[in-house]
C-alpha cells in the first residue's frame, strides 16, 4: 500500500493569518496529485489536480505547488477566513495504477 | 445538477443482515469507487470500477461486494455485516479517459452502524 503523509495533522490559526501544509508521496512513478477540501458534515470537494513537476494552481486565496522529484506538495491559504475551516486531503495516483490513495488530512480551524 | 447520490444517509443494522448502499451518478462518468472513512485512518478504497462490468478490489475489500451493470449505478453490498464495518462510507465518481486527470465528485456519505 502506497504511503501518503500529510502534516500537520491539525492546525489552529487566527483569521487573517496565512498558512500552509504539506503532502508527501512517493517520488518514483508519479502520475497525479489531488487536493480536496472537506467541510464538516459535507462531502469532500476537489480543489486541484496536479500532474506536472513545478505545477502551481490557484483558486481564490488557495494555491498549491508540486515537486514530484522530491515527493511533496504544499497547499497555501492566504488571509485565512473562518469559512476556510475544513479538513484538507491530498491523494496520490501512481503511473499505471487505477487507484487514488488518500492521506489522512490536515484539519484547519480558523478562529475569528 | 451534476451529482452523486448515495442512499441511505444513515443506517443502523444488526450483524449478519444483508444490506445494500446505493450510489448513482448523472455525469456519465466511467470511474466509480467506494471508500470508507474511519477515525485516524483516512479514506480507504474498498472497490472501484473503470466501466460497466469492470470492477476491481481496492485496499480493504474484505466483507464487501459491488456490481456495475449500468454506467450510472455502483451499489455496495454487505452480505453479512459485522460491527467492524461500522464506518462512514463515500461513493465517488470521475471521468477516467485512461488516467486520473480529473477530480472526484463525492456522494453525501452513508453513516453505517452495525450492532
Amino acid at each position: 500500500i502506497l504511503n501518503v503523509e500529510q502534516s500537520p495533522q491539525s492546525l489552529h490559526v487566527q483569521e487573517g493569518d496565512s498558512t500552509n501544509f504539506t503532502c508527501s508521496f512517493p517520488s518514483s512513478n508519479f502520475y497525479a496529485l489531488h487536493w480536496y477540501r472537506w467541510e464538516t458534515a459535507k462531502s469532500p470537494e476537489a480543489l486541484f489536480v496536479m500532474t506536472l513537476n513545478g505545477d502551481e494552481k490557484k483558486k481564490g486565496r488557495i494555491s498549491a505547488t508540486l515537486n514530484t522529484k522530491e515527493g511533496y506538495s504544499y497547499l497555501y491559504i492566504k488571509g485565512s477566513q473562518p469559512e476556510d475551516s475544513a479538513t484538507y486531503l491530498c491523494a496520490f495516483k501512481a503511473g499505471g495504477s487505477e487507484k487514488l490513495v488518500f492521506g489522512k488530512g490536515t484539519k484547519l480551524t480558523v478562529n475569528p | 445538477e451534476a451529482q452523486v447520490t448515495q442512499n441511505p444517509r444513515y443506517l443502523i443494522t444488526v450483524t449478519g443482515k444483508k444490506l445494500t448502499v446505493t450510489c448513482s451518478q448523472n455525469m456519465n462518468h466511467e470511474y466509480m469507487s467506494w471508500y470508507r472513512q474511519d477515525p485516524g485512518l483516512g479514506l480507504r478504497q474498498i472497490y472501484y470500477s473503470m466501466n460497466v462490468e469492470v470492477t476491481d478490489k481496492g485496499d480493504v475489500p474484505e466483507g464487501y461486494k459491488v456490481s456495475r451493470k449500468e454506467k450510472r449505478n455502483f451499489p455496495l453490498i454487505l452480505e453479512s455485516p459485522s460491527p467492524n464495518q461500522t464506518s462512514l462510507y463515500f461513493c465517488a465518481s470521475s471521468l477516467w479517459a485512461g488516467q486520473f486527470n480529473y477530480g472526484y465528485t463525492f456522494g453525501s456519505g452513508t453513516r453505517l452502524t452495525v450492532v
